[in-house]
């Protein structure tokens, strides 16, 4: 298994601009949560989608803030207006039915 | 609210030397446990999962202990080697949501 793949890698953008970050997890794990992470506030939980439904959203900051799991194998995080302070990296996970976590490499976000 | 803490921040040990990192959490009804290892602009990877109902998981040269009515667990490196070198971070799930709160992590670097 790949593991799982988040794109892109890295993105840098301008304040008010749309972003969206992507997320396909390891096939056959029914949870799927996204993180953001940085040196300030550490690892964050921001939604947490259970056999593609949304069951906790209550760590998405603010409704610029939106995530949606249209199928099993895709996820999307997209920021819209993006601002300065969403500056972090974004990770993706995927939980088998055993509880482990497997993470993605992460998106490191800049916005400028 | 579960708060979990990892000490030291920061360790630096000679090559070979056996280690001890700590996590402690403040609310014993935990689900499960899991050690993470990040390298510097990495994602984290899974290295050991501990169950509510287990006291220790062995990898290697890893090894993870839960004392879940003290509210600690603690990770074992033998031998330790260079390429150890990393932040390590331990973080629970309270329920089968599999949502992981984070310690702070402990940067470890191992000095040839």
């Amino acid at each position: 298994d790949a593991g799982v793949i988040q794109s892109p890698r890295h993105e840098v953008t301008e304040m008010g601009q749309e972003v969206t970050l992507r997320c396909k997890p390891i096939s056959g794990h029914n949870s799927l949560f996204w993180y953001r992470q940085t040196m300030m506030r550490g690892l964050e939980l921001l939604i947490y989608f259970n056999n593609n439904v949304p069951i906790d959203d209550s760590g998405m900051p603010e409704d610029r803030f939106s995530a949606k799991m249209p199928n099993a194998s895709f996820s999307t995080l997209k920021i819209q207006p993006s601002e300065p302070r969403d500056s972090a990296v974004y990770f993706c996970a995927s939980s088998s039915l055993q509880g482990a976590a497997y993470f993605g490499p992460g998106t490191r976000l800049t916005v400028t | 609210k579960q708060e979990v803490t990892q000490i030291p921040a920061a360790l630096s040990v000679p090559e070979g030397e056996n280690l001890v990192l700590n996590c402690s959490f403040t609310d014993s009804a935990i689900y499960n446990l899991q050690w993470f290892r990040q390298d510097p602009g990495k994602g984290l990877t899974s290295l050991l999962l501990i169950q509510s109902s287990q006291r220790e998981q062995t990898s290697g040269r890893l090894n993870a202990s839960l004392d879940k009515s003290s509210g600690r667990s603690t990770l074992y490196i033998a031998a330790s080697q260079p390429g150890d070198s990393a932040t390590y971070l331990c973080a629970v799930t309270m329920d089968s949501s599999y949502k992981l709160i984070f310690g702070s992590g402990t940067r470890l670097l191992v000095r040839p």
